[in-house]
């Protein structure tokens, strides 16, 4: 089975932090990507990798970036944090380039609180 | 662009009850259909997926079937459980690298 790893469950930082949240996936997927889900709103993406280095903004990139130095790591970085960042943070991956038919695999989210 | 519409929230169902979950999506070419389900407190997990026109997925009692003619990739269960109480997602697999999620819907089963 897939297994994608998020280094947090719980995290709860301060406002102005810079924030660094890890995914690490074990099947050597090509693609990894990087969610938020807010009630109301279902989950949106924020940035996606094709292959080590490479990243393509998402639908929400404003006040995130991220970093894939290796093909199995993708971190997401909050380089300012602020409230409005309070959300669930979920890390996928999936096999394929470009157009594939296979599923993204989830880890079990990151809860992210900014005081 | 692409899209996905599924049935509002939340339902509420008896156990043991049938349950159908609509969903409805919009895209360009053949895109992969999948179901995802989240149970309280947790990340997303495949239920099901189709690749292509009349594909049927099925998985832990669960089923959806690809159906082309009216774009739909409903979820059905003959019998629901207490334990299938979480939130529902339709997702399709585009032209491009992104999933298009439905907005999820919650099911809540009674026993």
């Amino acid at each position: 089975d897939v297994k994608v790893t998020q280094s947090s469950r719980y995290l709860v930082k301060r406002t102005g932090e810079k924030v660094f949240l890890e995914c690490v996936q074990d099947m050597d997927h090509e693609n990894m990507f990087w969610y938020r889900q807010d009630p109301g709103l279902g989950l949106r993406l924020i940035y996606f990798s094709y292959d080590v280095k490479m990243k393509e903004k998402g639908d929400i990139p404003e006040g995130y970036s991220v970093s894939r130095e290796k093909k199995e790591r993708f971190s997401l970085i909050l380089e300012s944090a602020s409230t409005n960042q309070t959300s669930m943070y979920l890390c996928a991956s999936r096999t394929g380039t470009g157009y594939s038919n296979q599923p993204q695999h989830f880890g079990d989210g990151t809860r992210l609180s900014i005081l | 662009g692409d899209s996905v519409t599924q049935m509002e929230g939340p339902v509420t169902l008896s156990e043991e009850a049938f349950l159908t979950i609509n969903c409805t999506y919009t895209a360009t070419g053949y895109p992969s259909l999948f179901w995802y389900v989240q149970y309280p407190g947790e990340g997303l997990q495949l239920l099901l997926k189709a690749t292509k026109a009349d594909d049927k997925g099925s998985n832990k009692g669960f089923e959806a079937t690809y159906r082309k003619e009216t774009t739909s990739f409903h979820l059905e269960k003959g019998s629901v459980q207490v334990s299938d109480s979480a939130v529902y997602f339709c997702a399709l697999s585009g032209s491009n690298y992104k999933l298009t999620f439905g907005k999820g819907t919650l099911l809540t089963v009674n026993p």
